[in-house]
């Protein structure tokens, strides 16, 4: 079946401008992910969805940071007022279910959005 | 918080050689570990999970292994295949399966 998908696949933008990057996970999953790549960096996880339940926002890095994921399916993640640090390679996952105390469900990756902020 | 550490160097092997590859984690012990392959501008796909109580876990080529008292696993690719070269990523897990990821160990295979 189909993969996570992302888009775009490269968003160049302007510094104080607001951007939306949208993912699509596997159909029936329930957990997301959105995480941060930047270059030789690990994944910097930003937050997460499982469910009906409330997001974890614990790794938004500020306020300008915002995500939403609309009829537990596709998902947004916006950044208002870019800044050339917010630039990285923005990655999404969805997982079967990211219950806590779970199996411990391996997450499936998008290819990504880079985003370049000049 | 929990910390990932993994060897920043590149690892280069000759082809048919094991590969090993290692993964510290500073703070508590994690329910499980999973290791992920990504190869350049793509996103990361799952290799394997160990859980906290499993010593080692097989799947094809690959091993995995799970020390509680070093806080270290260690990923080993054996009969290595220059297609194998890639950068290889370690998260660990626990509550609400959010993943605390490792900066990666570029591995390449050399024929």
């Amino acid at each position: 079946g189909a993969g996570v998908s992302q888009s775009p696949s490269n968003k160049v933008t302007e510094k104080g401008k607001d951007v939306e990057l949208r993912c699509d996970p596997i159909s029936g999953h329930t957990a997301l992910y959105w995480y941060r790549q930047s270059l030789g960096q690990g994944l910097e996880f930003l937050i997460y969805f499982q469910g009906n339940s409330a997001p974890d926002k614990s790794g938004l890095p500020s306020d300008r940071f915002s995500a939403e994921r609309t009829g537990g399916s596709v998902s947004t993640l916006t950044i208002q007022r870019t800044q050339q640090e917010d630039s990285a390679v923005y990655l999404c996952a969805s997982s079967l279910d990211g219950l806590a105390g779970g199996p411990g469900r391996e997450q499936y990756f998008g290819p990504g959005t880079r985003l370049t902020v000049t | 918080s929990q910390k990932i550490e993994q060897n920043s160097e590149a690892l280069n092997i000759q082809e048919g050689k094991t590969a090993t590859l290692t993964c510290n984690y500073t703070n508590y012990s994690p329910a499980y570990l999973q290791w992920y392959r990504q190869d350049p501008g793509r996103g990361p796909v799952f290799l394997l999970l160990i859980r906290e109580n499993e010593k080692e876990k097989r799947k094809e080529r690959l091993k995995v292994t799970f020390d509680t008292t070093l806080k270290q696993s260690l990923f080993h690719i054996t009969a290595s295949q220059p297609a194998d070269s890639a950068t290889y990523l370690c998260a660990s897990g626990g509550y609400g399966n959010k993943l605390v990821f490792g900066a990666g160990t570029i591995l390449r295979v050399k024929s």
